[in-house]
Parts: C-alpha cells; sequence; structure tokens
C-alpha cells in the first residue's frame, strides 16, 4: 500500500497561465477528493469523485477549475488562467468507499508570481 | 452549512504532560469526527476517529471523546514526547450528505517541549 501519491509537489508560475496537477490515490479507492489548504488554515473541500463520476463540486471551484478521473484512477485538477488568490496548498484524498477514512496524500503547492 | 470550531489555536505542553485539543459542530447531522496530524510540508495524517454511536475511543496515548448533546469533541493525548509536535486538525462530516465530505477546524499548533 504505497499511499495516496500527488505531482509535482511545488508548482511555481506566472499569474495567467495554466497549471495541471495530478493525484494517484490508494489502489481500489473508489472515492477520490481535492481539498485546498491556505496557510495557517484546515482543508477546505474543492470537489470528489465516486469511481470516474464527479459528483461534487463546491463553490469555492470556480469555472476556472476542472478536475478529472479517467477510468476512475488517477486524476487531475487543472487551473486556467490563474490568479494570486489561487497560491495554496492542493491535498488529494482518497477513501475505500463512502462512510470510509479519508488518506491523504502530501499535496502540490502552488505558488503565483 | 456545518462550521467546525478548534481550541486553542496553540498549545505548548512539556515532555510527559498530557494535552487536550477541544472541538465544537454546529449540524447535529454530523456523525464522523477524525483527527489529523499535520507535520510541516506534509499532508494531514488520519490519528484517530470517531462515530457518533460511540463515546470513547482510544488507541495507545490517544484518546477521542464525543459529547453529541453538547456537540463536542476533544482529543486527549498523554505522556506526549517531542514527536508529536506538529499541527492537529479536528473534522466533522454530515449526515445525511452522500459525499462524506470533511469540514475542518482552523487547526491547533501543539509544540512539546524536550
Amino acid at each position: 500500500d504505497t499511499g495516496v501519491s500527488q505531482n509535482p509537489r511545488h508548482k511555481i508560475t506566472k499569474r495567467g497561465q495554466n497549471v495541471t496537477f495530478r493525484c494517484d490515490p490508494i489502489s481500489e479507492h473508489n472515492r477520490l477528493y481535492w481539498y485546498r489548504q491556505t496557510l495557517g488554515q484546515g482543508p477546505e473541500f474543492l470537489t470528489y469523485f465516486q469511481n470516474e463520476a464527479q459528483l461534487e463540486k463546491s463553490r469555492l471551484l470556480s469555472d476556472r477549475f476542472s478536475a478529472e478521473r479517467p477510468k476512475g484512477s488517477f486524476s487531475t485538477l487543472e487551473i486556467q488562467r490563474t490568479e494570486q488568490g489561487d497560491s495554496a496548498m492542493y491535498l488529494c484524498a482518497s477513501s475505500l468507499a463512502e462512510g470510509w477514512p479519508q488518506h491523504f496524500g502530501d499535496g502540490t503547492r502552488l505558488s503565483i508570481l | 452549512g456545518e462550521n467546525v470550531e478548534q481550541h486553542p489555536s496553540t498549545l505548548s505542553v512539556q515532555e510527559g504532560d498530557s494535552a487536550v485539543i477541544k472541538c465544537t459542530y454546529s449540524d447535529s447531522a454530523s456523525n464522523y469526527f477524525p483527527w489529523y496530524k499535520q507535520e510541516l510540508g506534509k499532508g494531514p495524517q488520519l490519528i484517530i476517529d470517531i462515530r457518533s454511536n460511540v463515546g470513547e475511543k482510544k488507541d495507545q496515548r490517544i484518546a477521542v471523546t464525543l459529547n453529541k448533546t453538547a456537540k463536542h469533541f476533544s482529543l486527549h493525548i498523554t505522556e506526549t514526547q517531542p514527536e508529536d509536535s506538529a499541527v492537529y486538525f479536528c473534522a466533522a462530516s454530515m449526515v445525511p450528505d452522500s459525499s462524506y465530505k470533511l469540514i475542518f477546524g482552523s487547526g491547533t499548533r501543539l509544540l512539546v517541549r524536550p
């Protein structure tokens, strides 16, 4: 059991650029969550997948954000036209099924210049 | 929606002493309460969780208590060690909400002094 893997660990980009993050959940976990964590705060829910279906999106997820989970395995989170306010740690978590504990990856830290 | 408040924001204890972190939640429908430990540069690590049909759960030096009537739950760490130093987050999961998304508190920075 290798745990949740996120890449890249750090991403520095200029305002207005597009960025994409990848999350590989724990094998056989059918639920995958994305959260965002800003400095000094707890993680905030963004969206989640049950297998390949994206079932809920937070109002924090503007139309510049898109997430996919093709084939119900890894997931990608893309941010288009990045803004200063997008600077944060983006965390991915997976769980075996609904109601099971969520296990987090080490996140991707995004810095917008 | 659900709101989780966590106190204190920082806590400093002497090695060997106990540490207690408290959280309150607003939605009485919440029924799952995990606690996470986050070290610098790492993601949150699940350390213990409790469901609403249980009042207390213990795992070695860590215990969690839940008071459904008062809508608060607490993390207790006994015989603290320097490696317990980290940021601790409580969370609540809303039910009936099929997403089981977690609503987090704002965190407690625990410092264990050798």
